[in-house]
């Protein structure tokens, strides 16, 4: 079981702004550490989307951001587009005996 | 730029022992200060991360599976691998391994391996 939370499912109109939030506790996020959030394509592995709460790789569209605040973090997808459709994960460091990097549960995000 | 394959039998029996490979092209895997993870994902389920090596050979695994697993890393042959131990149907899933980024408390994982199937079943 994860120890960080996500919404199963959000949608949105293309062109539209959805969000995704990632929920943690006092021993991963809340602690201070970073999160960071991967893209997964149907049928493909995971490709790193944000690193180090808000920051993008080479590659990787500004339309994504990501933000963290106390014992959550945020995945905002700005100009949503069809291509956007995947599955998003977070993912932190949890001190406790958690598994020392820990995902969230997963995020569906549908284009209607 | 560095990419990762991952190999091995797609078929374990209950009981037995799961060993993967995973080949680093397009850099050394001793060279630079980086881990090297293997991540797993059931059909459908999220990602578990399963555990780390360094090219020293330091490892650290997940408490969860930490009695099973074993990584190892041939540096002569660019390689790591993952052995987990007694298996069960729980264990089937679509295995990756992927390279370390950040450091400590600060890692995220880029980039992954394409992932491969293993499907515990008698």
């Amino acid at each position: 079981q994860s120890v960080l939370t996500q919404p199963p499912s959000v949608s949105g109109a293309p062109g539209q702004r959805v969000t995704i939030s990632c929920t943690g506790s006092s021993s991963n996020i809340g602690a201070g550490y970073d999160v960071h959030w991967y893209q997964q394509l149907p049928g493909t592995a995971p490709k790193l989307l944000i690193y180090g709460n808000r920051n993008r790789p080479s590659g990787v569209p500004d339309r994504f951001s990501g933000s963290k605040s106390g014992t959550s973090a945020s995945l905002a997808i700005s100009g949503l587009q069809a291509e956007d459709e995947a599955d998003y994960y977070c993912q932190s460091y949890d001190s406790n005996l958690s598994g020392f990097y820990v995902f969230g549960t997963g995020t569906k995000v549908t284009v209607l | 730029q560095v990419q990762l394959q991952e190999s091995g039998p797609g078929l374990v029996k209950p009981s037995q022992t799961l060993s993967l490979t995973c080949t680093v092209s397009g850099g050394s895997i001793s060279s630079g200060s980086y881990y090297w993870s293997w991540i797993r994902q059931p059909a459908g389920k999220g990602l578990e991360w399963i555990g780390h090596i360094y090219n020293s050979g330091s490892t650290n695994y997940n408490p969860s599976l930490k009695s099973r697993v074993t990584i190892s890393v041939d540096t002569s042959k660019n390689q790591f691998s993952l052995k987990l131990s007694s298996v069960t149907a729980a264990d089937t899933a679509v295995y990756y391994c992927a390279r370390d980024r950040g450091g400590g408390d600060l890692i995220w994982f880029d980039p992954w391996g394409q992932g491969t199937l293993v499907t515990v079943s008698s």
